[in-house]
């Protein structure tokens, strides 16, 4: 199995602060998916990183792929009370049919 | 285009019976998935099922059993429940095996007292 740690394991915030959390594993993916979840609901898909290295902005939500395909970050910026929830990173496994999911980062951001 | 479609919501059982959770696929995919959300983890992959067919598992026992049928809609099976089987159980679609992007549901909500 391959393991994803995410951290913080929750973080706690103001609004309009910038915040960076974390995905790492020692093995190599073929591909990262970082989902948000809202309580009560299922996980909601932000982007998909697949080349070392890569950069991809989704307005205020950067994500970067390390160059070894082994961790990944998320960063927020000026973090709104609306990016709430939990973020969980998930990796192609070798067999390529399941996503391995971390265990996710629980975001708060209070007005 | 619908989405990815699960019920019911929230479901209560106890100890030793068996559930069916349901699962209608994204208009246009042929590929289900079901996860376990266990409160304060990450899913965890329980099965994928292709055409009809389940195509990988992961580490759950066979009492864990799953159908997918000609419309691509799908059903988790779970006997003999357990308390740890409480959880919120998810179910993904995606168009094709391998590397697929999977777009989840809302999940059922499973309490086995």
């Amino acid at each position: 199995t391959q393991l994803l740690e995410q951290s913080p394991q929750f973080l706690s915030i103001q609004e309009g602060e910038n915040l960076t959390v974390y995905c790492n594993s020692s093995s190599v993916f073929s591909s990262l998916q970082w989902y948000r979840q809202e309580p009560g609901e299922g996980p909601v898909l932000l982007v998909t990183v697949v080349t070392g290295g890569e950069v991809k902005k989704l307005k205020r939500l950067t994500f970067q792929f390390g160059d070894a395909r082994k961790d990944s970050s998320l960063h927020i910026t000026a973090a709104q009370p609306g990016d709430t929830g939990l973020y969980l990173c998930a990796g192609g496994s070798n067999s390529g049919y399941a996503l391995n999911f971390g265990k996710g980062t629980s975001l708060l951001v209070t007005p | 285009e619908t989405g990815v479609t699960q019920s019911p919501t929230h479901l209560i059982k106890t100890r030793g019976q068996q559930v069916t959770l349901r699962c209608s696929s994204q208009s246009g995919h042929n590929t289900v998935s079901w996860y376990q959300q266990a409160l304060g983890q990450g899913p965890q992959f329980i099965f994928q099922y292709y055409r009809e067919e389940e195509n990988g598992r992961g580490n759950f026992p066979p009492r864990f059993s799953g159908l997918q049928f000609p419309n691509y809609s799908s059903e988790l099976n779970v006997n003999a429940l357990e308390l740890d089987d409480s959880a919120l159980y998810l179910c993904a679609s995606s168009l094709g095996i391998a590397r697929e992007t999977q777009y989840f549901g809302p999940g059922t909500r499973l309490l086995v007292l």
